[in-house]
């Protein structure tokens, strides 16, 4: 049973530029929520999407948008990188809202 | 929003020892997760655990959801225990903690 899958693993951006990470969710799970976690802190959550909408939303900027499709997968993209982007993102997926949550290995993200 | 906290920040202890971290949290939350991160990034959830006690091989957990607190308890520990653990409060979204640092040595 496959958990949480996330790709790219590692990605270089340069200011500026968009990037998109993807999400495919554990196996049963129908709800998708990302994470951004900057070195040495707590993950902060940015979106949450069930039946292909945003559910709710973190304090993050527009330029962080993303989108479910049918199959329960995830996409995760941000616009005009900022240095400060540079971060490890995390998917997690559950079971409806207030299930268990499964972490994918995340994407760690540079932007020079 | 709802405030996290855990204690002690780092922890250092000999393999075979054992140690209790602490989770406190500011309201009323639909459940509580904890989870360990490893030095690669890998979030692995150990528990799920809105009240009561669990436990998992080595690991055993309580939540007392009235006085807003949990506990994750380590025996005997391994130096595979090493890495991040954090508690993250579920109120519609998981709000995580600081985390606490955990060093195991030989």
């Amino acid at each position: 049973d496959a958990g949480v899958t996330q790709s790219p693993t590692h990605l270089i951006k340069t200011r500026g530029q968009q990037v998109t990470l993807r999400c495919s969710p554990k196996s049963g799970h129908d709800t998708v929520s990302w994470y951004q976690q900057a070195l040495g802190q707590g993950p902060q959550f940015i979106f949450q999407y069930y039946e292909e909408e945003e559910r709710q939303r973190g304090n993050f900027p527009d330029r962080f948008s993303g989108h479910q499709y049918p199959n329960y997968s995830s996409e995760l993209n941000v616009n005009a990188l900022l240095l400060g982007d540079s971060a490890l993102y995390l998917c997690a997926s559950s079971l409806g809202q207030g299930g268990r949550y499964t972490f994918g290995s995340g994407t760690r993200l540079t932007v020079v | 929003g709802i405030q996290v906290e855990q204690s002690p920040p780092d922890l250092i202890l000999q393999e075979g020892a054992n140690s209790t971290l602490r989770c406190n949290f500011s309201d009323s939350v639909n459940n509580l997760q904890w989870f360990h991160q490893n030095p690669w990034g890998q979030l692995i959830n150990l528990f799920y655990i809105p009240s009561g006690t669990k436990q998992n091989g080595r690991l055993s957990a309580t939540t007392v959801a009235t006085e807003r607190y949990s506990l994750l308890y380590i025996s005997s520990s391994q130096t595979t225990d090493s890495g991040v653990y954090f508690c993250a409060v579920d109120w519609g979204k998981l709000q995580f903690g600081a985390g606490t640092q955990v060093v195991v040595t030989p």
